[in-house]
């Protein structure tokens, strides 16, 4: 058990929905990642925050948003659901912003029908 | 554009026998490489880590060696046991943008054979 919670743990809607992911990271932890696993693009990093900011952006799409609270839970929101958003979306968390080891979570399976 | 590149896509080793997996990255900013291994139904957890400054890191049964001039990194399993069967990822992560995000290799999924 890594410490960072994830839920739903699992998530059926059609397309056109809007779905909220939520993530506990391990107590202390300040920084969150999302990262997105499909069978055909692998495990994608999608954002980070920091401590309640966006630290960094990678291939998240305009339809995806998140953010980070101030008791650090992070959600994180896909809105005009294609079926191709079908996937497991993890999130990991660690220390600090720069800091190496990243502790993942069992993740959030979506299936957009 | 992939990053990071991985092979082989999966892998079958006899159980005692040595596992070995290859990655290859093109950015020479990246300066942390880790290993995540993942079991079905479970989130991706870390292995084994190195930085550029070395050549070897060994823990355990599981080593990963380094070559920053051809810039790739392998990870060996040493005296592979069915409890290692997993997928197991390579990655690359750039720390000076303040940020460890990082780039993952597709993935080799490992099956010990008894």
């Amino acid at each position: 058990d890594s410490g960072v919670t994830q839920t739903p743990k699992h998530l059926i809607t059609a397309t056109g929905q809007r779905v909220t992911l939520r993530c506990s990271p391990r107590s202390g932890d300040l920084s969150v990642y999302w990262y997105q696993q499909s069978l055909d693009q692998g495990l994608q990093f999608l954002i980070q925050y920091y401590n309640g900011e966006e630290r960094a952006k990678g291939n998240i799409l305009e339809r995806f948003s998140a953010q980070q609270f101030p008791d650090l839970h992070s959600e994180l929101n896909l809105s005009s659901l294609e079926l191709g958003d079908s996937a497991l979306y993890f999130c990991a968390s660690s220390v600090l912003g720069f800091t190496d080891t990243q502790y993942f979570g069992p993740g959030t399976r979506l299936t957009v029908l | 554009q992939q990053q990071v590149k991985q092979s082989p896509q999966s892998l079958i080793v006899q159980k005692g026998g040595i596992s070995i997996i290859n990655c290859a990255y093109e950015n020479t900013a990246f300066d942390y490489f880790p290993w995540y291994q993942q079991f079905p139904g479970k989130g991706p957890a870390l292995l084994i880590a190195i930085r550029p400054d070395v050549s070897e890191k060994k823990e355990g049964r599981f080593t990963i060696s380094f070559n920053k001039s051809a810039k790739q990194f392998s990870l060996h399993i040493m005296d592979s046991q069915p409890g290692d069967s997993a997928t197991y990822f390579c990655a690359a992560a750039y720390s000076g943008a303040g940020s460890y995000q990082l780039t993952f290799g597709k993935g080799t999924k490992l099956s010990v054979i008894p």
